[in-house]
């Protein structure tokens, strides 16, 4: 049974840092790509970062380059997304998901933790 | 980037009735595509990939078509729990692009 499961989400002010988590279970997580999707408060997805398999190519939507960094440990079937100088705009919940490479689609999804940024 | 146009954004229908959802995408994605569906407070699931083939587990209900600019989802004979968000995405290319979303509600 494959498990993607976030943590890491809170109450941070603009300005500071988060680092989000997602442990996997059940999938073969060091030869998957793997993704961070957020969905702020009422609105549509939007993918924010994608780190292939063994983490030497990673993409970032415009909207979060240079303020995000993913990042993975294979060791803890582990990824990370590191969010600094945080908006109000980043408040969303966040959802990491597995790139299924051969079907060219997100096949499973974790739960989602929710991130609001805010003073 | 590739945007992805969904139409309708709101669609109202009864139980048993055949809908469908139109992704067109600002230029070529080839087949992929994808489908999701995302029931309130819930992670998306996936429906279809490839623009038409169904996921192992989805009901045969669901359908997708098209290639290049344009993709329908069809659900004919709608179910109670088929009442939510769908919204395609485009991996042709990053970033991965989604549709704005088709809420479908009960008539």
């Amino acid at each position: 049974q494959v498990q993607l499961v976030e943590s890491g989400g809170g109450v941070v002010q603009p300005g500071r840092s988060l680092r989000l988590s997602c442990v996997a279970s059940g999938v073969r997580f060091s030869s998957s790509a793997m993704h961070w999707v957020r969905q702020a408060p009422g609105k549509g997805l939007e993918w924010v970062s994608i780190i292939s398999y063994d983490g030497s190519n990673k993409y970032y939507a415009d909207s979060v380059k240079g303020r995000f960094t993913i990042s993975r440990d294979n060791s803890k079937n582990t990824l990370y997304l590191q969010m600094s100088s945080l908006r109000d705009e980043d408040t969303a919940v966040y959802y990491c998901a597995r790139e299924d490479s051969s079907n060219w689609d997100f096949d499973f999804w974790g739960q989602g933790t929710l991130v609001t940024v805010s003073s | 980037d590739i945007q992805l146009t969904q139409s309708p954004s709101f669609l109202s229908a009864f139980v048993g009735d055949r809908v469908t959802v139109t992704c067109r995408a600002s230029q070529g994605v080839s087949s992929y595509l994808a489908w999701y569906q995302q029931r309130p407070g819930k992670a998306p699931k996936l429906l279809i990939y490839g623009a038409s083939i169904l996921q192992s587990g989805v009901p045969s209900r669901f359908s997708g078509s098209g290639s290049g600019t344009e993709f329908t989802l069809a659900i004919s004979s709608l179910q109670p729990e088929d009442f939510a968000t769908y919204y395609c995405q485009q991996l042709n290319s990053y970033p991965y692009t989604f549709g704005q979303g088709t809420k479908l509600e009960i008539k």
